[in-house]
């Protein structure tokens, strides 16, 4: 049974970076994509972007062109997602998921997610 | 502003039937799947629906899901304390290029 665990909670200033990562333990991500979502707090859920690891082809939200890298390493079954120039707007708990949908209209179905990792901008 | 349209609450009493719905578009629920996340507070969304009306293994059947043209909806019958969440519908936005989420409902067990 896969399990995706995320890096711990990080803090950073206004304008800076930051890395988040999300392992799968237990298995491999197999051909399936990464998809990162976020959480501000109150808020409801915002997809990002995602990842195909195996062949290592990223797509972003519109939101979060030229702000976001999504990147995955096959060889330690790793996605990572970074955040540049960030706002407190950007404080959030973020969350990676294994999307199992194969094709473009059964994207979105997310088993398991990762157990968040909270970035606070401040 | 959400993708998806839903109701920011609903409420039942332990036993009873509530709906939450899932309102869309042509380029989302119209053209492709929906899937039903459930939100206990503090935790990470869980799958619940996924592909319109499927439970995975290990969800109650008081949980269904169905899906008209372009909207969804959510059921849940026998209504209990333990369902008391925040529930989100999601489906790609063909438009978008993305995934869309609904603003998520947040339900009470009276």
């Amino acid at each position: 049974q896969v399990q995706l665990v995320q890096s711990g909670a990080e803090v950073k200033n206004p304008g800076s970076s930051v890395k988040v990562s999300c392992k799968a333990s237990g298995g491999t991500f197999n051909s399936y994509s990464i998809s990162w979502v976020r959480q501000a707090p109150g808020q409801g859920l915002e997809w990002m972007g995602r990842i195909i690891p195996i062949l290592g082809i990223p797509n972003y939200a519109q939101k979060f062109q030229g702000t976001l890298t999504i990147t995955a390493d096959k060889s330690t079954s790793t996605a990572y997602m970074e955040l540049r120039s960030l706002t407190s707007d950007d404080t959030a708990t973020y969350y990676c998921a294994r999307d199992l949908g194969m094709t473009t209209g059964s994207l979105g179905w997310f088993d398991p997610w990762g157990q968040g990792t909270l970035v606070t901008v401040s | 502003q959400s993708v998806l349209t839903q109701p920011p609450s609903a409420s039942g009493t332990p036993g009873q039937r509530v709906t939450i719905s899932c309102s869309g578009s042509s380029s989302n629920i119209g053209n492709n799947y929906v899937f039903w996340y459930q939100q206990l507070p503090g935790t990470a969304p869980k799958l619940l629906i996924y592909k319109n009306n499927q439970r995975p293994s290990g969800v109650p059947d008081r949980f269904s899901g169905s899906k008209s043209g372009t909207s969804a909806s959510l059921a849940i019958s026998g209504l209990r304390s333990e369902d008391e969440a925040d529930y989100y519908c999601a489906a790609w936005d063909d438009s978008l290029s993305g995934l869309g989420f609904g603003g998520g409902t947040q339900l009470t067990v009276l």
